[in-house]
């Protein structure tokens, strides 16, 4: 299952409403987990079953989605949110990752 | 706290064989799959396979199919992941991550990650 993501890159200010969409190349139901990954770390999972918050992780962040249609949204941009979010299906073998989206500061 | 901590870094030559480990805490390591994800420079995640430690029956890509082994030592926690046949283009981070199965008993996600361990090839 190809997962894509867009956009690839996005500029944003602190205080903005940002919202990543991904998309499957077949319906995977509500296996869509989100991820964010910061530089030289490993990725950290966000949500989980399209959208639910993974517990510690901040209620800006909220995920949508089924089907083959998904969003993840962080309504009010944080200095520590700028960083790559990567998606995910869980729906069939092998497990397939978006490209990833670089969230960059205007 | 459920902890995965990796080998450190290794640099092999093409042609030559690599083994990263993770070793598992705060949990127990027998109640979770494992998986290994790995992630070339500046690109994305790949994901390679998983084992069930309890088991020890395992699930690779098939694009790893032939050059990968994934084994565990339960006496320790630890998970391992050999990579045979290095060439360039295996250059990447590796990460193992925790599998967490939902409600269903299908729908699962990567929970924690292990910090990573960069492998190079280079002759």
């Amino acid at each position: 299952i190809q997962m894509t993501q867009s956009p690839s890159s996005l500029s944003a200010s602190v205080g903005d409403r940002v919202t990543i969409a991904c998309r499957a190349s077949q319906s995977i139901s509500n296996y869509l987990n989100w991820y964010q990954q910061k530089p030289g770390t490993a990725p950290k999972l966000l949500m989980y079953a399209a959208s639910s918050l993974q517990s510690g992780v901040p209620s800006r962040f909220s995920g949508s989605g089924s089907g083959t249609d998904f969003t993840l949204t962080i309504s009010s941009l944080q200095p520590e949110d700028f960083a790559t979010y990567y998606c995910q299906q869980s729906y069939s073998r092998p497990y397939t990752f978006g490209q990833g989206t670089k969230l960059e500061i205007k | 706290q459920v902890q995965l901590v990796q080998s450190a870094a290794d640099v092999k030559k093409p042609g030559a064989s690599v083994k990263v480990s993770c070793k598992a805490s705060g949990y127990r390591f027998t109640d979770y799959y494992m998986h290994w994800v790995r992630q070339a420079p500046g690109q994305g995640l790949e994901w390679m396979g998983y084992m069930n430690p309890n088991s020890g029956h395992t699930n690779y890509a098939q694009k790893f199919q032939g050059r990968v082994t994934m084994t565990r030592d339960t006496s320790i926690s630890t998970v391992y992941m050999q990579l045979t046949r290095l060439t360039s283009d295996d250059t990447a981070i590796y990460f193992c991550a925790r599998d967490n199965i939902g409600e269903d008993g299908n729908l699962d996600w990567f929970d924690p990650w292990g910090q990573g361990t960069l492998v190079t090839v280079s002759s």
